[in-house]
């Protein structure tokens, strides 16, 4: 079975400063995949990054960066220079390598601050 | 134009009825899910369909029900409706084995309120 644990249920981070959501998972696969996704308070779910477990290098998309540590199982989202539109909740997920299942953690609220 | 499309938006009905929520993508993705978030935001899965195929039931009860006339189309039907059904249900497509390049890609999500 797979498992995701955020610990952090709200974040707050002063515009144009860099923050880290921490993310750190279980499972007994040896290939799997690691998403992070946005929920603004509009709802959709949007898609920022993924890091498959066998990739050596962290993954960048933009202004984000997922910092994946296998040996720790963590894989922590990084936002540098945030925005005031970053504020969202922001889930952390892993899957298995065929797609059929995406398990999701409970979620970070970051907020943004002016 | 849309990717994956949910309806209805928003969705107010009474215990006991029976109400559907449409799905449908047109990113050409083989594979389909509805998954289920709460008042409190958890996400749990419900159903994954690839090429029209159930492939994931994570044990939900019975009075739902997942059908899929196509591989662009899945539709959620629910019995018998319960206020726990409140939620907010979403619709979701990948590439099966392109999963992890562009994640999933979710619809809107459908409100469901049962009072």
């Amino acid at each position: 079975a797979q498992k995701i644990t955020q610990t952090q249920p709200g974040m707050f981070v002063q515009e144009k400063e860099a923050v880290t959501l921490d993310c750190t998972y279980d499972t007994s696969d040896q290939s799997y995949g690691l998403f992070w996704y946005k929920q603004p308070s509009s709802g959709e779910m949007i898609f920022l990054i993924y890091q498959g477990s066998y990739d050596e290098q962290n993954a960048t998309e933009g202004r984000y960066s997922l910092n994946f540590q296998k040996a720790r199982k963590s894989a922590n989202l990084v936002i540098s220079a945030s925005q005031l539109g970053d504020s969202a909740m922001y889930f952390c997920a892993i899957g298995n390598t065929g797609g059929f299942k995406t398990i999701f953690g409970a979620g970070t609220r970051l907020f943004v601050k002016a | 134009d849309t990717a994956v499309s949910q309806t209805p938006k928003y969705l107010v009905t009474q215990m006991g009825n029976d109400k559907s929520i449409k799905c449908e993508q047109n990113l050409g993705h083989d594979t389909m899910y509805w998954y289920k978030q709460d008042s409190k935001k958890f996400l749990k899965i419900m159903f994954s369909y690839n090429n029209k195929e159930l492939i994931i039931n994570e044990t939900v009860p019975n009075r739902f029900s997942p059908k899929s006339p196509d591989k662009a189309h899945l539709n959620l039907h629910i019995n018998s409706l319960e206020l726990g059904d409140s939620a907010v249900y979403f619709c979701a497509s990948s590439q099966e084995v392109q999963a992890g390049n562009s994640g999933y890609t979710f619809g809107s999500g459908t409100r469901l309120t049962v009072v």
